[in-house]
């Protein structure tokens, strides 16, 4: 079965400065989707950035980057420039691409403070 | 405007009462979902409805009875519950079911008396 792990239940970080969230998850799949999703208090759960597995790329989204690292299932996100705003919960999610499934798999969540 | 909204935004309702969830997606996707959200514990997929037709059901008490009338509107409907089904009830939707990426309503906040 596949999971997802959060290994970091908070982090702190400077405003401006750079912070890493980690991620690994386990999975016999070569084909998948990695998330990773901001909760924010007004508990919106939004799209951060995402990772297809078969790219060996690592996605990034203006302050936002992964390091994926296929091999040894890592997935982690770095937000650079920290701002309040990014203050929230962030959520690693897992889905695979092959099946008939659309079943996102999360982790248990980091929340993050941002300190001004 | 927030593409996928969720009402009412809290509910506190007691164990013998009847009440529904109510999520709209104003995003023309043909897959919506429903998650729980407790407290210290991950997402857990509860229920996936794609073109109005359920296509994933895990093991989900009785007690929550989703309905699909079409691809915009998604209902959770609650009877008999008890205190630990007290969480945050997420909706979300894609585009497609099982290959595109969801998007998430703000969810509503059960408590169970």
């Amino acid at each position: 079965a596949q999971t997802v792990t959060q290994s970091q239940p908070e982090m702190s970080v400077q405003e401006a400065e750079t912070v890493t969230l980690s991620c690994t998850y386990d999975t016999s799949e070569s084909d998948y989707y990695l998330f990773w999703y901001k909760q924010p208090p007004s508990r919106q759960m939004i799209l951060v950035i995402r990772q297809e597995a078969y790219k060996q790329q690592n996605a990034t989204e203006n302050r936002f980057s992964v390091n994926f690292q296929k091999a040894a299932k890592s997935f982690s996100l770095k937000i650079s420039d920290s701002q309040l705003g990014d203050a929230a919960m962030y959520f690693c999610a897992y889905r695979a691409n092959s099946g008939n499934t659309g079943k996102l798999i999360f982790g248990q969540g980091t929340t993050l403070q941002v300190k001004p | 405007e927030t593409g996928v909204t969720q009402t009412p935004r809290h509910l506190v309702m007691g164990m013998t009462n009847k009440k529904s969830l109510k999520c709209e997606q104003h995003l023309g996707h043909n897959a919506m979902y429903w998650y729980k959200q407790s407290a210290k514990k991950p997402l857990e997929l509860m229920f996936v409805y794609s073109l109005e037709e359920r296509v994933e059901n895990n093991s989900v008490p009785s007690r929550f009875s989703p309905e699909c009338p079409n691809s915009s509107h998604l209902f959770l409907h609650l009877h008999t519950l008890q205190p630990e089904d007290s969480a945050l009830y997420l909706c979300a939707s894609s585009r497609k079911y099982s290959t595109d990426t969801q998007y998430f309503g703000p969810g509503t906040r059960l408590t169970v008396l």
